[in-house]
């Protein structure tokens, strides 16, 4: 199986700072990464698709990159609305699997 | 407007089964390959299953902490897709989520308890 470690598992940050939540895959994914934003009590959001297409109605403020077998999500400058849990996808190979999450809180 | 329902959990008694139903409108279901997702109280997201359609001979796919349990089967006439599980356990215990091969599309979830 594929393991996707993501980094941090949680993290604080200040409103208008600079986020980056990283997974590294155990093997070579491609492009097939998927970033998620669930917020409590609500399904999962697609936020990021193919690694760095941005998924419709998602606020430009987040992006995504990928160098190597690490693949970041940045939000460029935080906004209040953006607390929540943050989860990769690799759909290349199954089983498909997920990043543990990210718990991303305002300071 | 896209509308995805998931159906059927409940409260089940250890080694019982059960069977969720999703249904779906407002999009093209028999073009769409079908996900399975789960997320146990307080924890992180797992894929389930996955079914594809017609073209790849309804071929599906299971995560291997269910597999022998679980089957996933669709009827395109219904634009629906469902999830039999088998032997529940107290670790199953966990929101379903029904969601497209694109993950764009997902549902509100259904819960499943497991306990005697």
């Amino acid at each position: 199986d594929i393991q996707m470690t993501q980094s941090p598992s949680s993290m604080s940050a200040s409103l208008g700072d600079r986020v980056t939540i990283t997974c590294r895959t155990s093997q070579d994914i491609g492009n097939y990464l998927t970033w998620f934003q669930q917020k409590p009590g609500k399904s999962p959001r697609r936020m990021i698709y193919g690694a760095t297409n941005l998924a419709a109605g998602v606020p430009s403020r987040f992006s995504g990159s990928r160098s190597g077998s690490d693949y970041s999500l940045t939000i460029s400058s935080l906004e209040s609305e953006d607390m929540a849990i943050y989860y990769c996808l690799q759909s290349i190979q199954y089983p498909l699997t997920f990043g543990s999450g990210t718990k991303l809180e305002i300071k | 407007e896209v509308q995805i329902l998931e159906t059927g959990g409940g409260l089940v008694k250890p080694g019982g089964s059960l069977r969720l139903s999703c249904a779906t409108s407002g999009f093209n279901f028999n073009d769409y390959f079908m996900n399975w997702v789960r997320q146990a109280p307080g924890k992180g997201l797992e894929w389930v299953a996955q079914i594809r359609n017609k073209n790849y001979n309804y071929a599906t796919y299971y995560a291997e902490s269910l597999e022998g349990r679980v089957t996933i089967s669709r009827d395109d006439s219904k634009s629906s897709v469902y999830l039999q599980v088998s032997n529940l356990r107290a670790e199953d215990t966990a929101i379903y989520y029904c969601t497209n091969y694109y993950f764009n599309y997902w549902g509100q979830g259904v819960m499943v308890t497991v306990s005697s």
